[in-house]
């Protein structure tokens, strides 16, 4: 019931594609869902989050996609670029100073 | 964003010492504070989670006595690696949990490369 289900665990997506990585979740009672991205060596970094009382929320080119009843949720990166190109983690939490329990992780490659 | 500051970034270290990792938060009150390890192309796994004041509480399987964490304030945890030994070579990071707004939200550290030869 802790685990947090991402695929794919990699992904090769051409410059200017569109990337996206899928996650599933069991716990009903998460209510916090955010998505890190961390290059090699570094540590992850908070992109974009959502709580489930909204459908999708969109930063730039990263949007979040959030099914409450099918316990899933989705990062689409718009544009890809070279740039994007790094190990993305989904992630859920419950209440305020619960714990991450975190996705397996994507590693995205764009071709440029 | 909120900075959450991580030293040393990468330490080598003989077998037999110990280490200390700090993880401070730099512009916010971190009440709670998440130390993890992550082996190379695998996830997070979560070690233990430490409140301000309070005594840390570690995951299954995490050997307390081997990794001692100490949150002395709001803004500074540490994580000590006792009698450190090659198996414990691994990628630790930690996290600090602020509050903004009506979302808790959670800053990474840059981590620290531990290598015990």
């Amino acid at each position: 019931q802790q685990q947090v289900k991402q695929s794919p665990q990699s992904l090769i997506v051409q410059k200017g594609g569109i990337s996206i990585i899928n996650c599933a979740y069991e716990n009903t009672a998460f209510d916090y869902f955010p998505w890190y991205q961390q290059f090699p060596g570094k540590g992850p970094a908070l992109l974009i989050a959502i709580r489930p009382d909204v459908s999708e929320k969109k930063e730039g080119r990263f949007t979040i996609s959030f099914n409450k009843s099918a316990k899933q949720f989705s990062l689409h990166i718009m544009d890809s670029q070279p740039g994007d190109s790094a190990t993305y983690f989904c992630a859920a939490s419950r209440g305020r100073g619960g714990k991450l329990i975190f996705g397996q992780g994507t590693e995205l490659s764009v071709k440029p | 964003g909120a900075v959450v500051s991580q030293h040393p970034s990468r330490v080598i270290c003989k077998s037999g010492t110990s280490v200390k990792i700090e993880c401070r938060s730099l512009d916010f009150q971190a009440t709670t504070m998440f130390w993890y390890r992550q082996f190379p192309k695998q996830s997070l796994m979560l070690m233990a989670t430490s409140n301000e004041g309070s005594k840390a509480t570690y995951e299954q399987g995490v050997e307390k006595d081997k990794f001692l964490i100490n949150h002395a304030s709001l803004t500074l945890s540490t994580l000590t690696v006792t009698s450190a030994h090659p198996e414990d070579s691994s990628f630790y990071i930690c996290s600090a949990r602020g509050t903004r707004g009506d979302t808790g939200w959670t800053f990474f550290g840059q981590g620290t490369r531990l290598t015990v030869v």
